[in-house]
């Protein structure tokens, strides 16, 4: 099992451009996740999604939109980047096991996002 | 919402023991999670506490005080490849998993 990947590892955007970060897991989870890291903020929720077909803000969502098409898949887009958005990205999966354990998430690699 | 407060560095020898504490303020509470993670790599589970008390799991263990909105991470028998950040993450109450992440503690380990 890969786990989770994410595509693509780094980009850089100018600002107004636009672009989309996927995410792909291979263990059949619900729950989905899209963080940003950033120095000294720890890692911020950006939008999530419970299962194929919904998605939900998280506590950072203005600038990014999200879709999930398929369960194994999770997309985050920005319509039009800024310097702000200049971060580590990380996508998250988790499953829920009904109360009998932890529902750790696995997370991806990362995407290294630079806007110029 | 969840206020997690944690240390933001911290230095410790090779072969000894470190604890780190996180404390939390919350609306809702389902349980704490401690993850580790690498310079430049993705965060890794390491602990999940929903009870009261110590969960020890081999050089790593994990305490949590629910009433005092207290947790800590002991990692033992310090290793150069323990020199990582450590996050605490508090599991919130609503319907799906919303985890809220501290800032981290970035533990060096010197020889």
């Amino acid at each position: 099992n890969a786990g989770v990947t994410q595509t693509p590892k780094f980009r850089v955007l100018k600002t107004g451009q636009s672009m989309t970060l996927l995410c792909a897991q291979d263990m059949n989870h619900e729950y989905m996740y899209w963080y940003r890291q950033d120095p000294g903020m720890g890692l911020r929720l950006i939008h999530y999604s419970v299962g194929e077909g919904t998605t939900a803000k998280g506590e950072v969502p203005d600038g990014y939109n999200v879709s999930r098409l398929k369960k194994q898949n999770f997309l985050l887009g920005l319509e039009s980047a800024a310097p702000s958005q200049t971060s580590v990205y990380f996508c998250a999966s988790s499953t829920w096991t009904g109360g009998l354990g932890s529902n750790e998430q696995f997370f991806g690699p990362g995407t290294r996002l630079t806007v110029l | 919402g969840q206020n997690i407060d944690q240390p933001t560095e911290m230095t410790a020898t090779e072969g000894a023991i470190v604890q780190i504490n996180c404390t939390y303020q919350t609306s809702g509470f389902n349980g704490l999670f401690w993850y580790q993670q690498h310079a430049g790599e993705a965060p890794t589970f390491l602990s999940y506490n929903v009870l009261d008390g110590l969960e020890e799991k081999g050089r790593f263990s994990s305490f949590l005080s629910r009433s005092k909105g207290y947790s800590y991470l002991l990692l033992k028998e310090l290793q150069m490849k323990d020199s990582a950040s450590y996050l605490c993450a508090v599991e919130g109450q609503g319907g799906y998993q919303k985890v809220t992440f501290g800032t981290g503690t970035k533990l060096q380990v010197i020889p």
